[in-house]
């Protein structure tokens, strides 16, 4: 079974209007976190909110918010007032384990590809 | 402070030859991890380093090996490159601590087997 699962291959959406990008995650783990990246073109990967298992809020960074839904394992990236330069391609990603162990192995989504249009 | 550099930025190799990636890790990390992004999917796990040895590992055959030295920085090396090994190369630096102890990527190197 996938790990993490993001449904939506591609996203469109009208600048300063806001966009949720879905991801859901399968884990028997109770110790995790779920992280979200934004990659544009160039490659690197921008780390954009964090969200761990036990964390009572939902997490907030600026114009993006984690609609974190832990009975129905998702964690739902909303982005408020698009921009043009929100255009990238988004994964959401998962640490499994308790985060003051060894092994930090991020496991990724597929991906979702957002346009912003003018 | 730094963040995490990789070079080269692009490499073109022949099937069957070797390849050694390098990654410079973001200044009080001491944690690196590799990552394989083949076209149209998301970054797979190769490898992670701490404290110079190898403790944890991917789905991947032994022929992609690393290092990492004691300034934290590392090495990924590919040997009897596949036309399949084609993929961006991601390096991210890490330092173990609770909560969100967010990785930094570097940019990556794009390699292209032919």
């Amino acid at each position: 079974a996938q790990k993490i699962t993001q449904t939506q291959p591609g996203m469109f959406v009208q600048e300063k209007e806001a966009v949720t990008l879905d991801c859901t995650y399968d884990t028997s783990d109770p110790s995790y976190g779920l992280f979200w990246y934004k990659q544009p073109s160039s490659g690197e990967m921008i780390f954009l909110i964090y969200q761990g298992s036990y964390d009572q809020q939902n997490a907030t960074e600026g114009r993006y918010s984690l609609n974190f839904q832990k009975a129905r394992k998702s964690a739902n990236l909303v982005i408020s007032a698009s921009q043009l330069g929100d255009s990238a391609m988004y994964f959401c990603a998962m640490r499994e384990g308790n985060s003051g162990g060894s092994n930090y192995k991020l496991t990724f989504g597929k991906g979702t590809l957002l346009t912003v249009n003018p | 402070e730094t963040g995490v550099t990789q070079s080269p930025t692009h490499l073109i190799k022949t099937r069957g030859q070797q390849v050694t990636l390098r990654c410079s890790s973001q200044s009080g990390h001491n944690t690196v991890s590799w990552y394989q992004q083949a076209l149209g999917q998301g970054p797979q796990f190769i490898f992670q380093y701490y404290r110079e040895e190898e403790n944890g590992r991917g789905n991947f055959p032994p022929r992609f090996s690393g290092l990492q030295f004691p300034n934290y920085s590392s090495e990924l090396n590919v040997n009897a490159l596949e036309l399949d090994d084609s993929a961006l190369y991601l390096c991210a630096s890490s330092i173990p601590r609770g909560g969100d102890y967010g990785y930094t990527f570097g940019s990556g190197t794009r390699l292209t087997v032919v």
